[in-house]
């Protein structure tokens, strides 16, 4: 079945480290969706890219999409201790209604000050 | 109110029990999905509305579970004869009309934890 894997699983860094997270779909995907979820909290909403090869920024995170449209990257430079949380790509559900989403199981990141 | 708010936000029940939970989204989102997550997992699709109407549900969700959406309006979510492995954190996540395929954006709300003794 469809499947969306993220590696690594667990990251530690140290304030000020970089960070990256790499999401990789067993299928094509029209697009990829971003989303963080702090500790005790609930998905919440980064970045949607679409294009193949797209590059998007939000500040500190980089966001990038394969050419291919089967994976896709998100870099945080310099992390801050707000960074702290888990990192889920997700992209739409093969075969399901516009808007389903399967999710990765997400990469947690800790931030050591 | 600007988010997507679920309630009870915990509940603790016996084995063989019933349990509904209640969903409200962002008002003029007329989708809305239920997802399941348990710890160190991402979110696992249940079902899905668009306006009132029901069009997908997940071949891995069991006949004990059973969602309405009555109105267009708030979700009901109901697990009968709940088991242990039940348990689990879940979420309700809202959507606008779908206008463009850049329009896939998910609102989850606070999410309904679930334990089952």
């Amino acid at each position: 079945g469809q499947q969306v894997m993220q590696i690594p699983q667990y990251q530690h860094v140290q304030e000020g480290e970089d960070f990256t997270t790499y999401c990789n779909s067993s299928t094509t995907l029209s697009n990829i969706q971003w989303y963080k979820q702090r500790p005790g909290g609930h998905p919440v909403f980064l970045i949607q890219l679409v294009k193949s090869g797209e590059v998007k920024k939000q500040k500190r995170l980089t966001f990038q999409f394969g050419e291919a449209k089967k994976n896709s990257s998100l870099h945080i430079t310099a992390t801050q201790t707000t960074d702290v949380g888990t990192y889920f790509c997700a992209g739409p559900l093969w075969g399901g209604s516009q808007g389903n989403l399967i999710f990765g199981k997400g990469t947690k990141l800790s931030v050591k000050p | 109110d600007t988010g997507v708010s679920q309630d009870p936000r915990h509940k603790i029940t016996k084995r063989g029990q019933n349990v509904t939970f209640r969903c409200d989204p962002i008002s003029e989102h007329n989708r809305l999905y239920w997802y399941r997550q348990t710890l160190g997992q991402g979110p696992e699709f249940l079902t899905y509305f668009q306006n009132e109407a029901q069009l997908e549900k997940s071949r891995l969700l069991s006949d004990r579970f059973s969602a309405e959406r009555p109105k267009g309006s708030f979700s009901t979510l109901e697990i009968q004869r709940t088991e242990q492995g039940d348990s689990a954190m879940y979420l309700c996540a809202s959507s606008p009309p779908l206008l463009t395929p850049s329009t896939d954006t998910q609102y989850f709300g606070p999410g309904t934890r679930l334990t089952v003794l």
